[in-house]
């Protein structure tokens, strides 16, 4: 079975700092991978997809992530922290079947200190 | 701009009662998903829906049920509310095929059963 798995329940950078969140997917077949986001009291928003086309992609607010087969990986970072990205984010990926669910990660909380 | 609302986004009901939490999506879409999410659980799905009158049983279904009569709306019954129910509801729709569109969701609904 398919799996996601979001290594760091909780991460905490400075302002300006460097955002690594780690994502690692369990896959027989090249997936569709996922990045959403959640700001507090809200819904999940997407930030930024994977869909066999570059291995890098960019999303929305700067961030980006990378497709590597390889590693089953597909981290997301971002160069330079703000305050207003601490929220909590997920990363998803799609059955093989492509049935039309996605299987979620646990999620990890980005806290930026000033 | 493509929507999926949530009929309420903070919602307080006694035990026992039977709660409804309505989903309404615009864009279309075959499939539609109910999950909660709890701190440190991250997302459970708890029934899915791949077309009118049709539903399928998530990871999480006892307690619950759903209703979807029109292609556009997707009901979550809590039969009969339990306090180990208090979470937020988060619902989600998308294409029937996952491709490169993932998942569009509501705000949510934080329900408190007291």
């Amino acid at each position: 079975a398919q799996s996601v798995t979001q290594l760091g329940s909780h991460v905490s950078v400075s302002e300006g700092a460097l955002v690594l969140l780690r994502c690692n997917y369990s896959s027989s077949v090249p997936p569709y991978l996922f990045w959403y986001v959640q700001y507090p009291n809200q819904g999940l928003q997407l930030l930024l997809k994977y869909t066999s086309a570059a291995t890098l992609v960019k999303g929305i607010n700067g961030f980006e992530a990378e497709f590597k087969k390889s590693e089953t990986s597909f981290h997301l970072t971002k160069p330079s922290a703000h305050m207003s990205d601490a929220a909590e984010y997920f990363c998803a990926v799609t059955p093989s079947s492509n049935t039309g669910k996605l299987i979620f990660g646990q999620g990890t909380t980005l806290q930026v200190k000033p | 701009d493509v929507k999926v609302t949530q009929s309420s986004r903070y919602l307080v009901k006694r035990t026992g009662e039977k709660v409804f939490l309505e989903c309404v999506q615009d864009m279309d879409h075959e499939n539609m998903f109910w999950y909660r999410q709890d701190p440190g659980l991250g997302l459970r799905l708890i029934y899915f829906s791949y077309d009118v009158k049709m539903k399928e049983k998530g990871d999480i279904p006892e307690g619950y049920s759903v209703s979807r009569e029109k292609k556009e709306r997707f009901s979550l019954i809590l039969e009969s509310a339990s306090t180990n129910q208090t979470s937020m509801y988060l619902c989600a729709s998308s294409r029937t095929t996952i491709g490169a569109g993932g998942y569009t969701f509501g705000s949510g609904t934080r329900l408190t059963v007291v």
